[in-house]
């Protein structure tokens, strides 16, 4: 009965290269959603994906900020050309239908240098 | 624009005794309010909800009080024990119109429990 899974744990970046964090939702749940937890903050809502279709994607940066859920295999958030003010923890989250609670991952800690 | 407050970013409460954890909100269409806890390098665990039809919901231990009226909502753990040392954090969503998708979090509340 595995929860949200995310990989990895923690990553490494320098500034320019790409970023890549994958979540794998809870089985059976189909709607997955991506937050951000700036230092001393609470988080904040990016984006929300069902399968193979991102419907809401208001919280995410207009430039270098992308997200997937294919029909198979994890949820992708993808940040390219990363900055210093990336760095964060990045949660995953999924719920089984809409507006029900959704059960979070245990983050992905993003240190840019 | 902060719609979920958490005014106080930290708590001490003796074991055993009640802990008040408070949140107040200034969007008017929320309707569905959660309260996570979060201990550190873990993702938030969902611990109670409510919904805006109701003023009160209990969980064992845990009891939430919503006052639409004052935009206000608290979290009550009664009795607190040591294990309840953590970060809460409470959230929103607006069903209502929508956007269900999108839970608005307060900075939270670091919660001590002592002996």
């Amino acid at each position: 009965n595995a929860g949200v899974m995310q990989n990895p744990r923690h990553l490494v970046r320098r500034r320019g290269q790409e970023a890549r964090l994958r979540c794998s939702p809870v089985k059976g749940h189909s709607h997955v959603y991506w937050y951000r937890q700036l230092p001393e903050e609470g988080l904040k809502f990016m984006v929300y994906l069902q399968k193979e279709n991102i419907i809401d994607e208001s919280g995410m940066p207009k430039e270098r900020f992308s997200a997937e859920f294919p029909k198979e295999g994890p949820s992708i958030l993808r940040i390219q050309q990363v900055v210093r003010g990336d760095s964060a923890a990045y949660f995953c989250a999924s719920s089984p239908q809409l507006g029900d609670e959704q059960y979070f991952g245990p983050g992905t800690r993003l240190t840019v240098t | 624009d902060q719609q979920v407050k958490q005014n106080s970013p930290s708590l001490s409460v003796q074991e055993g005794r009640i802990s008040i954890l408070n949140c107040d909100y200034t969007n008017s269409m929320f309707d569905y309010f959660l309260w996570y806890k979060k201990y550190p390098a873990e993702g938030p665990t969902f611990l109670i909800s409510i919904s805006s039809i109701k003023d009160k919901n209990e969980d064992g231990r845990f009891t939430v009080f919503l006052n639409k009226s004052a935009k206000h909502l608290s979290l009550h753990i009664v009795p607190s024990q040591p294990g309840d040392s953590a970060v809460y954090f409470c959230a929103a969503s607006a069903l209502v119109t929508g956007t269900a998708s999108k839970l608005t979090f307060g900075t939270g509340t670091r919660l001590q429990v002592t002996l």
